[in-house]
């Protein structure tokens, strides 16, 4: 069964810096790209960034680009989302979503997300 | 950037009814188009990829359609868990940064 565990959200005070991490198991895990996508309270989906199979190819939304660096690591299958200097505007429900093959396609599966709130 | 827009924003459909939501993008995305489904406090689920290729486990009453810029969920005869959010992606580009809006489909 195909599992995606996302961790390491929290409440963080604007400019500071967060992990997330997301854990997967089920699949040829080092065959995939991951993507992050996040939700808003009460908002649509937006992507946020994506790293191919192989951790060769990556890149952001506009909204975080720069300031926030997205890697994998293929032997623990774990990809991570690296957060600095956040925002408020970067709270919201992030989810890690396998991708159907090795850079783009449809997002197959995805884990259930872990909580950004960023406020003072 | 290609604009993906959805339309309408809220659909009521009786249950038992068909219903039809849209998809449009900027510029030509071939078939690479993806449709969700997400449920309140749930992540979102992958219906259909390929613009008409139903994800497994998904059932028959979904159905997708189109190619090029315009395109179409349909859903037949409406069950009460159909009732959710939907969302279209295109993947076309790298990076496939673009969702749609989104369409709320509640209960007439």
């Amino acid at each position: 069964e195909v599992q995606l565990v996302e961790s390491g959200g929290g409440l963080v005070q604007p400019g500071r810096s967060l992990r997330l991490s997301c854990a997967a198991s089920g699949f040829r895990f080092d065959d995939y790209a991951i993507h992050w996508v996040r939700q808003a309270p009460g908002k649509g989906l937006e992507w946020v960034s994506g790293i191919s199979w192989n951790g060769h190819t990556n890149d952001y939304a506009d909204s975080v680009r720069g300031r926030f660096t997205i890697s994998r690591d293929n032997a623990k299958k774990s990809v991570f989302l690296h957060m600095n200097s956040l925002r408020p505007e970067d709270t919201a429900l992030y989810y890690c979503a396998k991708v159907s093959g090795f850079l783009s396609g449809p997002l197959d599966y995805w884990g259930q997300g872990t909580l950004v709130t960023v406020s003072s | 950037e290609i604009v993906m827009t959805q339309s309408p924003a809220t659909l009521s459909v009786s249950p038992g009814e068909r219903a039809t939501l849209s998809c449009r993008a900027s510029q030509s995305i071939s078939t690479n188009l993806a449709w969700y489904q997400q449920k309140p406090g749930q992540a979102p689920r992958l219906l259909i990829s390929d613009a008409s290729t139903r994800a497994t486990g998904i059932p028959a009453r979904f159905s997708g359609s189109g190619s090029g810029t315009e395109f179409t969920l349909t859903i037949n005869s409406l069950q009460p868990e159909d009732f959710a959010l939907y969302y279209c992606q295109q993947y076309n580009t790298w990076p496939p940064k673009t969702f749609g809006q989104g369409t709320k489909l509640e209960t007439k």
